[in-house]
């Protein structure tokens, strides 16, 4: 069975400060990581995705995410913070290939202090 | 190209009432998810359709949980009767076809909020 964790479910950022979302995750086989954004009335949008390929993974508005196997962890990172970051992110964890289902971590909500 | 879209986006009803949620997902794509989000804990899978097939249900929490995806297109999910436990948000995500062996990014709806009082 596959899980996840996300220390701190609410953060707080000055803006420019450096963001560190934390996610640690279980899998029993070779995981699938995914790092999901939800504004407020908004769905999930996906903010990055490692499937195997590059350990330092690249996505939207600026965040990355590297995958450590030796941590079992998948940090999410932002070098400065902006005001328009505040948000709900989501980390989860999939098996892939014929078992697609996302297990999701309980959340971090994301303040960005002017 | 249009996103996935989910109706109502909030659904308030009584306990032992009947719901219907509904979800559009993005034209071509095969695959389509449900979750659900019981306050202030994690989202969690409920079932996956590949085209008009259950590919996986085992998230589904008991039998007055009933999805359907007629025709491989858009998909219900009926709760029936509601009961208080049942409120929270429902997502609906879908995604394409696997191809070349890689992982297709599962995309989302806004959700329905219920609440059953």
């Amino acid at each position: 069975a596959q899980s996840v964790t996300q220390l701190g479910s609410h953060v707080s950022v000055s803006e420019g400060a450096l963001v560190l979302l934390r996610c640690n995750y279980s899998s029993s086989v070779p995981p699938y990581l995914f790092w999901y954004v939800q504004y407020p009335n908004q769905g999930l949008q996906l903010l990055l995705k490692y499937t195997s390929a590059a350990t330092l993974v690249k996505g939207i508005n600026g965040f990355e995410a590297e995958f450590k196997k030796s941590e079992t962890s998948f940090h999410l990172t932002k070098p400065s913070a902006h005001m328009s970051d505040a948000a709900e992110y989501f980390c989860a964890v999939s098996e892939g290939f014929g078992n697609e289902k996302l297990t999701f971590g309980t959340g971090t909500r994301l303040t960005i202090i002017p | 190209e249009a996103g996935v879209t989910q109706f109502p986006s909030h659904s308030v009803i009584e306990k032992g009432q009947t719901v219907t949620l509904r979800c559009d997902p993005i034209s071509g794509h095969d695959n389509l998810y449900w979750y659900r989000r019981v306050m202030g804990k994690e989202i969690k899978f409920l079932l996956h359709f590949v085209k008009e097939s259950k590919q996986d249900e085992s998230g589904m929490p008991n039998n007055r949980f009933l999805a359907e995806r007629t025709g491989g297109t858009y998909s219900t999910l009926k709760v029936q009767p509601a009961e208080l436990e049942d409120s929270g948000v429902y997502f609906c995500a879908s995604s394409q076809e696997k191809s070349l062996g890689i992982e297709e990014t599962q995309y989302f709806g806004p959700g329905t909020r219920l609440l059953v009082l």
